[in-house]
């Protein structure tokens, strides 16, 4: 059973549409961790938050520790967005990453 | 700062061939990492360093090793390269500790034939 599972694998949406990817898992963590993957294959660093809600620009990330689930938000998404996004409890177990495509 | 730098960006070896990926940063970061990226796979740890002198491994380390001579660089040597460690491979630097997020390197694309 995969410790981190991210929801939807594939995902492609027009531009303008409200985003949202989840993260369920398994292990007791104290901080979660949220990264960008370009086209190009640079990791970006979006998000470590260990409670409730951030916001960067368009994007929010919430998260329940005890309901060990986050979520990652793209509020009018755009086709730069278009990326990988990886989740990373406590970046012991890497999630295998939503490919995100944003279509003009 | 430079952040976190790998080099090469590109290498292509013959089974049996041994070489070093290089990773360095500027940033004065105690905790060093190695990843391997994989097509449909999450990134997975091979070697980490929680400060010069001090290495441990991660989820995959057969096949490599690490040094940590200094707090700035941590190689990653593959000892006989395999058609198996053709992957992407990922250097990554942190503050040691909890709730601190991680820089990563540009990555270098290995391929073993």
């Amino acid at each position: 059973k995969n410790e981190v599972e991210q929801s939807p694998q594939n995902l492609t949406a027009q531009e303008g549409e409200f985003i949202t990817i989840n993260c369920s898992y398994s292990v007791g963590i104290s901080a979660l961790h949220w990264l960008q993957q370009h086209p190009g294959g640079g990791i970006v660093s979006l998000f470590m938050l260990s409670s409730g809600k951030k916001k960067h620009g368009r994007l929010i990330a919430t998260i329940n520790i005890q309901e060990k689930h986050s979520s990652l938000h793209i509020t009018a998404s755009h086709p730069r967005d278009s990326a990988v996004y990886i989740c990373a409890p406590y970046q012991l177990i890497w999630g295998a990453g939503t490919k995100l495509i944003i279509k003009p | 700062n430079a952040g976190v730098t790998q080099t090469p960006k590109f290498q292509v070896l013959k089974t049996g061939q041994s070489m070093t990926l290089q990773c360095a940063q500027d940033m004065n970061h105690e905790y060093m990492s190695w990843y391997r990226q994989d097509p449909g796979m999450g990134l997975r740890l091979i070697h980490y360093s929680v400060g010069a002198g001090i290495t441990d491994q991660g989820e995959v380390p057969n096949g490599y090793n690490v040094s940590r001579s200094t707090t700035e660089d941590f190689p990653l040597r593959l000892l006989s390269a395999a058609p198996s460690q053709t992957s992407v491979y990922f250097c990554a630097s942190r503050i040691t500790g909890g709730g601190y997020e991680q820089y990563f390197g540009p990555g270098t694309r290995l391929t073993v034939t």
